[in-house]
């Protein structure tokens, strides 16, 4: 089955620095990948989809300049947090779409990473 | 907008007991709704769909759900648990652009 992995799994960063999170699809093209946000005993909020070689779409509210999502390749997806501070703390999930004639349900979810900002 | 409620953050039952843990969503069109599995440090794994065509759907592991417009619920169910089906699942249902979550339950499985 697709498989997407996120790497690191778990990062700690001190808070004013910026922290890199890669998702990859490993057996196939991800047209579309989605980053999601989980505070703990909370649901997963989309953040932003992006699409390959052009701009993420962000979700109300989420700082476009704070959270700089890049989707260069077919295969790569990062989410990069700027100047951290402690709220940013979250558990971090991407997921990738398998091809723009799949349904949009039809996406397969990273592992997440976990950002403890200190 | 289309969400959806999970009732219950933390489920426990017996190995062997019934399985449910509950959904209702809230929607003005007819829903596609999921549900969705979550073991430790892994990914989300899709259960199960409703898309608007037999009510009662069958998923993997044995799992279950029934969509019923009358109760706007979506609740999953399984007929005897496994100590395997421990794990945090997700109800969703699909938004303007992508999937829209419950909160989760945290389903415990006791020996």
């Amino acid at each position: 089955g697709a498989v997407v992995s996120q790497h690191p799994s778990r990062v700690i960063c001190k808070s004013g620095t910026s922290v890199k999170i890669e998702c990859r699809s490993l057996d196939f093209q991800a047209t579309t990948m989605f980053w999601y946000r989980q505070f703990p005993k909370q649901s997963l909020m989309l953040m932003a989809t992006s699409n390959e070689g052009s701009k993420a779409t962000y979700e109300q509210g989420v700082e476009k300049d704070k959270f700089l999502i890049n989707h260069a390749s077919l295969t790569l997806s990062t989410l990069t947090v700027t100047s951290a501070h402690p709220e940013d703390s979250s558990f971090y999930i991407c997921s990738a779409r398998d091809g723009p004639g799949t349904e949009i349900y039809e996406q397969y979810f990273g592992p997440g990473t976990r950002l403890t900002v200190t | 907008a289309q969400s959806v409620t999970q009732l219950g953050s933390h489920v426990s039952v017996s190995e062997g007991a019934l399985v449910l843990l509950r959904c209702n969503y809230s929607s003005s069109v007819p829903p596609y709704l999921f549900w969705y599995v979550q073991y430790p440090n892994q990914g989300l794994q899709l259960l199960l769909k409703y898309t608007s065509a037999a009510t009662l759907v069958k998923g993997i592991n044995g799992f279950e759900a029934e969509f019923k417009k009358s109760e706007t619920s979506f609740h999953l169910t399984k007929p005897s648990a496994h100590m395997s089906d421990a794990a945090e699942y997700f109800c969703a249902t699909l938004g303007r652009r992508a999937l829209t979550f419950g909160s989760g339950t945290r389903l415990q499985v006791q020996p």
